[in-house]
Protein backbone atom coordinates (compact mmCIF):
# COMPACT_ATOMS: atom_id res chain seq x y z
CA UNK A 1 0.00 0.00 0.00
CA UNK A 2 0.96 3.78 0.26
CA UNK A 3 2.43 5.47 3.03
CA UNK A 4 4.64 7.96 4.39
CA UNK A 5 6.87 7.76 7.52
CA UNK A 6 8.60 11.17 8.79
CA UNK A 7 10.89 11.94 11.51
CA UNK A 8 9.10 12.57 14.87
CA UNK A 9 9.57 16.13 16.19
CA UNK A 10 8.72 18.29 17.73
CA UNK A 11 12.08 19.95 16.67
CA UNK A 12 13.30 22.79 18.01
CA UNK A 13 16.44 24.74 16.14
CA UNK A 14 18.07 28.07 16.77
CA UNK A 15 17.52 30.90 13.95
CA UNK A 16 20.62 30.03 11.26
CA UNK A 17 20.81 26.52 12.19
CA UNK A 18 20.72 23.54 9.31
CA UNK A 19 17.58 22.01 8.76
CA UNK A 20 17.12 18.07 8.07
CA UNK A 21 13.67 16.39 8.25
CA UNK A 22 13.44 13.17 7.24
CA UNK A 23 10.39 11.51 4.76
CA UNK A 24 10.14 8.21 3.83
CA UNK A 25 7.59 6.45 1.44
CA UNK A 26 6.34 2.99 0.13
CA UNK A 27 4.38 2.93 -2.48
CA UNK A 28 2.81 1.45 -5.65
CA UNK A 29 2.89 2.78 -8.88
CA UNK A 30 5.02 6.03 -9.41
CA UNK A 31 4.33 8.63 -6.79
CA UNK A 32 4.78 12.09 -6.73
CA UNK A 33 6.06 13.54 -3.30
CA UNK A 34 4.97 16.81 -1.64
CA UNK A 35 6.06 18.85 1.39
CA UNK A 36 3.23 21.07 2.88
CA UNK A 37 3.83 24.11 5.57
CA UNK A 38 1.14 24.20 8.34
CA UNK A 39 1.65 28.07 9.85
CA UNK A 40 -0.38 28.47 13.48
CA UNK A 41 -3.83 29.13 12.70
CA UNK A 42 -3.93 28.28 8.86
CA UNK A 43 -4.48 25.28 6.75
CA UNK A 44 -1.93 23.44 4.64
CA UNK A 45 0.52 25.15 1.93
CA UNK A 46 2.48 23.13 -0.55
CA UNK A 47 5.85 24.29 0.08
CA UNK A 48 7.58 22.24 -2.46
CA UNK A 49 6.74 19.17 -5.04
CA UNK A 50 9.14 16.70 -7.33
CA UNK A 51 7.15 13.65 -9.65
CA UNK A 52 9.82 12.22 -10.47
CA UNK A 53 13.05 10.29 -9.68
CA UNK A 54 15.97 12.54 -9.11
CA UNK A 55 13.86 15.68 -9.23
CA UNK A 56 14.81 18.55 -6.90
CA UNK A 57 11.33 20.81 -5.46
CA UNK A 58 12.96 24.22 -3.94
CA UNK A 59 11.14 26.96 -2.84
CA UNK A 60 12.03 29.57 0.44
CA UNK A 61 15.16 28.34 0.66
CA UNK A 62 14.00 24.95 1.41
CA UNK A 63 14.73 21.60 -1.07
CA UNK A 64 14.05 18.26 -1.27
CA UNK A 65 15.44 15.29 -3.45
CA UNK A 66 13.29 12.61 -4.91
CA UNK A 67 15.56 9.58 -3.99
CA UNK A 68 13.66 6.39 -5.94
CA UNK A 69 16.95 4.15 -4.33
CA UNK A 70 16.23 4.79 -1.06
CA UNK A 71 12.89 6.03 -1.56
CA UNK A 72 13.18 9.43 0.42
CA UNK A 73 12.29 12.75 0.16
CA UNK A 74 13.81 14.76 3.07
CA UNK A 75 13.39 18.62 3.26
CA UNK A 76 16.47 20.57 4.00
CA UNK A 77 17.16 24.35 4.53
CA UNK A 78 20.04 25.44 5.09
CA UNK A 79 19.26 28.46 7.27
CA UNK A 80 16.47 28.88 8.96
CA UNK A 81 14.68 31.71 10.15
CA UNK A 82 12.15 32.40 13.20
CA UNK A 83 9.44 32.51 10.38
CA UNK A 84 9.92 29.07 9.15
CA UNK A 85 8.49 27.69 12.51
CA UNK A 86 5.26 25.74 11.60
CA UNK A 87 4.55 22.16 10.93
CA UNK A 88 5.65 20.34 7.58
CA UNK A 89 4.34 17.36 6.21
CA UNK A 90 5.89 15.41 4.15
CA UNK A 91 2.99 13.45 1.00
CA UNK A 92 2.61 11.29 -1.60
CA UNK A 93 0.17 10.70 -4.39
CA UNK A 94 0.26 7.93 -6.72
CA UNK A 95 -1.30 7.42 -10.44
CA UNK A 96 -3.16 4.91 -9.87
CA UNK A 97 -5.32 6.37 -6.57
CA UNK A 98 -6.14 9.04 -8.30
CA UNK A 99 -6.20 12.07 -6.25
CA UNK A 100 -5.87 11.13 -2.55
CA UNK A 101 -2.69 12.57 -0.38
CA UNK A 102 -1.33 10.22 1.83
CA UNK A 103 0.40 11.92 4.78
CA UNK A 104 3.73 11.71 7.20
CA UNK A 105 2.30 12.67 10.74
CA UNK A 106 4.23 16.17 10.25
CA UNK A 107 6.87 17.26 12.00
CA UNK A 108 6.57 20.61 14.15
CA UNK A 109 9.76 22.63 13.95
CA UNK A 110 9.98 25.97 16.23
CA UNK A 111 12.93 28.37 15.50
CA UNK A 112 14.37 30.40 18.20
CA UNK A 113 16.34 33.25 18.16
CA UNK B 1 -4.43 33.49 -4.44
CA UNK B 2 -6.18 30.84 -2.52
CA UNK B 3 -8.62 28.46 -4.91
CA UNK B 4 -10.93 26.78 -2.02
CA UNK B 5 -12.63 29.11 0.26
CA UNK B 6 -13.34 26.68 3.71
CA UNK B 7 -15.85 28.37 6.24
CA UNK B 8 -16.65 28.89 8.83
CA UNK B 9 -12.72 29.24 9.88
CA UNK B 10 -13.81 28.33 13.58
CA UNK B 11 -16.71 27.56 15.37
CA UNK B 12 -17.81 26.33 19.21
CA UNK B 13 -20.84 24.22 19.12
CA UNK B 14 -22.99 22.62 22.12
CA UNK B 15 -22.73 19.03 22.31
CA UNK B 16 -25.65 17.29 20.53
CA UNK B 17 -26.36 20.30 17.90
CA UNK B 18 -25.01 20.18 14.26
CA UNK B 19 -23.00 21.81 12.04
CA UNK B 20 -22.13 22.49 8.87
CA UNK B 21 -18.94 23.10 7.10
CA UNK B 22 -18.93 24.58 3.32
CA UNK B 23 -15.99 24.10 1.06
CA UNK B 24 -15.85 26.19 -2.05
CA UNK B 25 -13.67 25.64 -4.80
CA UNK B 26 -13.40 29.56 -6.18
CA UNK B 27 -11.63 29.09 -10.24
CA UNK B 28 -11.91 25.01 -10.56
CA UNK B 29 -15.02 23.17 -11.13
CA UNK B 30 -13.98 19.98 -8.39
CA UNK B 31 -15.86 16.93 -9.34
CA UNK B 32 -14.37 15.73 -6.88
CA UNK B 33 -13.13 17.23 -3.32
CA UNK B 34 -11.37 15.69 -0.06
CA UNK B 35 -12.32 15.41 3.56
CA UNK B 36 -9.71 15.62 6.04
CA UNK B 37 -9.93 15.55 9.79
CA UNK B 38 -6.63 16.69 11.86
CA UNK B 39 -6.69 15.75 15.87
CA UNK B 40 -3.89 17.47 17.62
CA UNK B 41 -0.45 16.73 16.99
CA UNK B 42 -1.52 14.05 14.22
CA UNK B 43 -1.61 13.78 10.78
CA UNK B 44 -4.39 14.46 8.17
CA UNK B 45 -6.45 11.20 8.08
CA UNK B 46 -8.65 11.24 4.67
CA UNK B 47 -12.60 11.34 6.13
CA UNK B 48 -14.34 11.03 2.55
CA UNK B 49 -14.11 11.50 -0.76
CA UNK B 50 -16.64 14.15 -1.63
CA UNK B 51 -18.46 13.23 -5.49
CA UNK B 52 -19.98 15.34 -7.35
CA UNK B 53 -23.52 14.28 -8.17
CA UNK B 54 -23.40 11.15 -6.13
CA UNK B 55 -22.68 9.76 -2.99
CA UNK B 56 -19.88 10.33 -1.17
CA UNK B 57 -16.94 7.33 -0.87
CA UNK B 58 -15.82 6.94 3.31
CA UNK B 59 -12.94 5.36 4.57
CA UNK B 60 -13.14 2.87 7.53
CA UNK B 61 -14.23 3.77 10.61
CA UNK B 62 -16.19 7.19 9.49
CA UNK B 63 -19.51 6.90 10.40
CA UNK B 64 -21.62 8.39 6.99
CA UNK B 65 -24.29 8.77 9.31
CA UNK B 66 -22.39 11.07 11.50
CA UNK B 67 -20.67 13.12 8.85
CA UNK B 68 -22.97 14.28 6.43
CA UNK B 69 -21.45 14.89 2.97
CA UNK B 70 -23.25 17.25 0.40
CA UNK B 71 -21.67 17.83 -3.10
CA UNK B 72 -24.94 19.42 -4.66
CA UNK B 73 -22.33 21.25 -7.04
CA UNK B 74 -19.45 21.49 -9.07
CA UNK B 75 -17.69 24.44 -6.86
CA UNK B 76 -19.54 23.31 -3.09
CA UNK B 77 -19.22 20.31 -0.98
CA UNK B 78 -20.49 20.34 2.40
CA UNK B 79 -19.92 18.17 5.26
CA UNK B 80 -22.19 18.02 8.45
CA UNK B 81 -21.45 17.32 11.77
CA UNK B 82 -24.51 15.86 13.09
CA UNK B 83 -24.84 15.28 17.14
CA UNK B 84 -21.58 16.86 17.61
CA UNK B 85 -19.84 15.39 20.79
CA UNK B 86 -16.58 16.49 22.44
CA UNK B 87 -14.81 13.81 20.62
CA UNK B 88 -15.51 15.47 17.74
CA UNK B 89 -13.34 18.30 18.25
CA UNK B 90 -10.80 18.85 15.99
CA UNK B 91 -9.48 20.47 12.95
CA UNK B 92 -11.33 19.60 9.82
CA UNK B 93 -9.51 20.27 6.02
CA UNK B 94 -10.95 20.06 2.62
CA UNK B 95 -9.22 20.06 -0.66
CA UNK B 96 -9.62 19.58 -4.21
CA UNK B 97 -6.83 18.65 -6.71
CA UNK B 98 -6.97 20.24 -10.20
CA UNK B 99 -5.54 17.25 -12.07
CA UNK B 100 -2.77 13.82 -11.75
CA UNK B 101 0.31 15.35 -11.57
CA UNK B 102 -0.63 18.57 -9.55
CA UNK B 103 -0.63 19.06 -6.08
CA UNK B 104 -3.89 19.64 -3.75
CA UNK B 105 -4.81 22.82 -2.66
CA UNK B 106 -6.40 23.07 0.72
CA UNK B 107 -9.18 25.29 2.43
CA UNK B 108 -8.17 27.10 4.76
CA UNK B 109 -9.50 24.59 7.66
CA UNK B 110 -12.06 24.69 10.57
CA UNK B 111 -11.80 24.18 13.89
CA UNK B 112 -14.87 22.99 15.24
CA UNK B 113 -14.63 22.54 19.55
CA UNK B 114 -18.18 20.71 21.03
CA UNK B 115 -18.29 22.04 24.63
Amino acid sequence: GNSVTQMEGPVTLSEEAFLTINCTYTATGYPSLFWYVQYPGEGLQLLLKATKADDKGSNKGFEATYRKETTSFHLEKGSVQVSDSAVYFCALKTTNTGNQFYFGTGTSLTVIP
Amino acid sequence: GAVVSQHPSWVICKSGTSVKIECRSLDFQATTMFWYRQFPKQSLMLMATSNEGSKATYEQGVEKDKFLINHASLTLSTLTVTSAHPEDSSFYICSEVKGANTEAFFGQGTRLTVV
